[in-house]
């Protein structure tokens, strides 16, 4: 029941950006964006998060549409660490947070 | 140095035992969480603690009972397991609850036979 639509899966090769995609059609005027990421038998880590304007940080860049009701979270250069399953999440007022199944990125040498 | 760590990393155990994860963060972190995350990779919360007082309670069963003896901590126990209760859980916690990032601990990979 996660409030997000992410695809399941992408590629990508070392050394290039990766756009990840995010669909939060129902988003309200009070969710912040977050995004996590997991990688192989570790707990999830902070990305970045934000609530209308792009944000960028050491770790990678979130673009935010106009509506707000999707996102792209950007990584600039691919390095195989970046393996690992991404998940985009919106947190409510009500402090609910949900994990969907998350996009799993693969980065090929 | 960890930031949040539990223990232990794995669990094995028979149905209806009584079981405890610890959790600790020495963030200096208020908030406190505990995931359930199941086979599928979905992570859902349970609980959150805000300065040693529950804010979050999320339809669990009444046999999971979560303590916090001080901010730093927050244990969870669980009373007669189920095979369905087989998952990995995750603590975590963030400076202020939910709107803010969250660091979590290295899981713990609890198994019910």
């Amino acid at each position: 029941d996660a409030k997000t639509t992410q695809p399941n899966s992408m590629e990508s090769n070392e050394e290039e950006p990766v756009h990840l995609p995010c669909n939060h059609s129902t988003i309200s005027g009070t969710d912040y964006i977050h995004w996590y990421r997991q990688l192989p038998s570790q707990g999830p880590e902070y990305v970045i998060h934000g609530l209308t304007s792009n944000v960028n940080n050491r770790m990678a860049s979130l673009a935010i549409a106009e509506d707000r009701k999707s996102s792209t979270l950007i990584l600039h250069r691919a390095t195989l660490r970046d393996a690992a399953v991404y998940y985009c999440i919106l947190i409510e007022n009500n402090n609910d947070m949900r994990f969907g199944a998350g996009t799993r990125l693969t980065v090929k040498p | 140095d960890t930031a949040v760590s539990q223990t232990p990393k794995y669990l094995v155990t028979q149905m209806g035992n009584d079981k405890s994860i610890k959790c600790e963060q020495n963030l200096g972190h208020d908030t406190m969480y505990w995931y359930k995350q199941d086979s599928k990779k979905f992570l859902k919360i349970m609980f959150s603690y805000n300065n040693k007082e529950l804010i979050i309670n999320e339809t669990v069963p009444n046999r999971f009972s979560p303590k916090s003896p001080d901010k730093a901590h927050l244990n969870l126990h669980i009373n007669s397991l189920e095979l369905g209760d087989s998952a990995v859980y995750f603590c975590a916690s963030s400076q202020v609850p939910l709107s803010n990032e969250q660091y979590f601990g290295p899981g713990t990979r609890l198994t019910v036979t």
